[in-house]
């Protein structure tokens, strides 16, 4: 079946520094969402992308769909302590039915 | 915009009962919706797709008999977890996509625990 494979799976910064997490899928994808999620809570969305190549930002956010289509990646600008949380990349793809396929997720932590 | 509600959002059954969820969409009307389950510090597993109007579509390896899903709304899907057992325990959250869009809108979750 479809696989997503998120890294890192966690990462333990700085405050004020830069983060990077990537999504690699073993199939082609046309659609990927990144989502937040807080402990005891539901997803958020955070970014959506539609085409490969796209760069769309959000905030301090950016993400960018590969240009293979088989992966992605979110930067966080300048973290801050309530970027806490777990960050889950999700895909759908041609064979999926308009599912999503989420990744592990990466769980961040930043220290004041 | 896009906001999903969850009901409730903490239950507490004994073991046999059945316990309902809802899930509703506030402010658009989804033709789709989805029952995810999470374990601890795991990601989310879809457990059914649920289609306004119609059967809902399961994954393999749930029971459709123990966890009934309808969608009588465009607004609401309500989960039912029949005769519920302590292995049953978990977080439930549901999920609404926007019309003619992949992009997926998530409720705040439930957590249920079976005595």
């Amino acid at each position: 079946g479809q696989q997503l494979n998120q890294s890192p799976q966690s990462m333990f910064i700085q405050e004020g520094e830069d983060v990077s997490m990537n999504c690699t899928s073993s199939s082609i994808f046309n659609t990927w969402l990144w989502y937040k999620q807080d402990p005891g809570e539901g997803p958020v969305l955070l970014i959506a992308l539609y085409k490969a190549g796209e760069l769309t930002s959000n905030g301090r956010l950016t993400a960018q769909f590969g240009i293979t289509r088989k992966d992605s990646f979110l930067n966080i600008s300048a973290s801050i302590p309530s970027d806490v949380g777990i960050y889950f990349c999700a895909g759908q793809s041609r064979g999926s039915q308009g599912n999503l396929i989420f990744g592990k997720g990466t769980k961040l932590s930043v220290k004041p | 915009g896009a906001v999903v509600s969850q009901h409730p959002s903490r239950v507490i059954c004994k073991s046999g009962t059945s316990v309902k969820i809802e899930c509703r969409s506030l402010d658009f009307q989804a033709t789709t919706m989805f029952w995810y389950r999470q374990f601890p510090k795991q990601s989310l597993m879809l457990m059914a797709t649920s289609n306004e109007g119609s059967k809902a579509t399961y994954e393999q390896g749930v029971e459709k008999d123990k966890f009934l899903i309808n969608h009588a709304s465009l607004t609401l899907s309500t989960l039912t977890v029949t005769s519920a057992h302590p292995e049953d325990s978990s977080f439930y959250i549901c999920s609404a996509r926007l019309p003619y869009s992949y992009e997926q809108y998530f409720g705040p979750g439930t957590r249920l625990t079976v005595t």
